[in-house]
């Protein structure tokens, strides 16, 4: 079983939409957990980033973390073109290193 | 804002030659790692770094690869008989404390082996 599990899409949505991306893992030792946006050929920029259990809000940008389910998701509201990215999940243990999805694309159509 | 910054952007090497990836990690960051991703798959951990010394490696960090902070403000990767199978992105990441900071990313080296 992959330790960091996400569906690569790629998902399309109009503009204005709400966008639902998501990762299950495997290993309950995981405790912190990232999202990251990467364009095309760009580093990963990290969006957002918890390590409780719950929800987490930024602008338009909500994480969302079930560690009963081992499951963790990013919802983007009113979503725009400038959000067309790939959305990588992360997640590391006490050792810091980041295992990460294998991305989501994302295309945000005007 | 501070940030991570690599160079080159792009690095072209023929196979069995040494190349050295260079990062300036964020000033007052203390944890530094590389990671790589071959095109179409997923960003892998190479290795982390504090205090001088490797923390923790993957298995893909073999022999090939050494890294270095030879002053206070560079963060190097060297593979010194690149494969064809070594061409990717290559990203620098740093990190400031241990309990809730996380990583924070470079923009990345290209390698291309011919």
């Amino acid at each position: 079983q992959k330790e960091v599990e996400q569906d690569p899409g790629p998902l399309s949505v109009p503009e204005g939409a709400i966008v639902s991306l998501n990762c299950t893992y495997s290993n309950s030792a995981f405790q912190y957990f990232m999202w990251y946006r990467q364009y095309s050929r760009k580093g990963p920029e990290l969006l957002m980033y918890t390590y409780s259990s719950g929800n987490k809000e930024d602008g338009r940008f909500t994480a969302q973390v079930d560690k009963s389910s081992k499951y963790i998701s990013l919802f983007i509201r009113d979503s725009q073109p400038s959000d067309s990215a790939t959305y990588l999940c992360a997640i590391t243990d006490s050792s810091y290193k980041l295992i990460f999805g294998s991305g989501t694309r994302l295309l945000v159509r005007p | 804002e501070p940030e991570v910054t690599q160079t080159p952007s792009h690095q072209v090497t023929q196979m069995g030659q040494e190349v050295i990836l260079r990062c300036v990690p964020i000033s007052n960051h203390l944890y530094f790692y590389w990671y790589r991703q071959i095109l179409g798959q997923k960003v892998e951990f190479l290795v982390s770094f504090y205090n001088n010394e490797i923390s923790e490696k993957s298995e893909i960090f073999d022999d090939q690869f050494s890294v270095e902070r030879p002053d206070g403000s560079n963060f190097t990767l060297k593979i010194r008989s690149t494969k064809l199978e070594d061409s990717a992105m290559y990203f620098c990441a740093s990190r400031k404390r241990v309990s809730t900071d996380t990583q924070y990313f470079g923009p990345g080296t290209r390698l291309t082996v011919l």
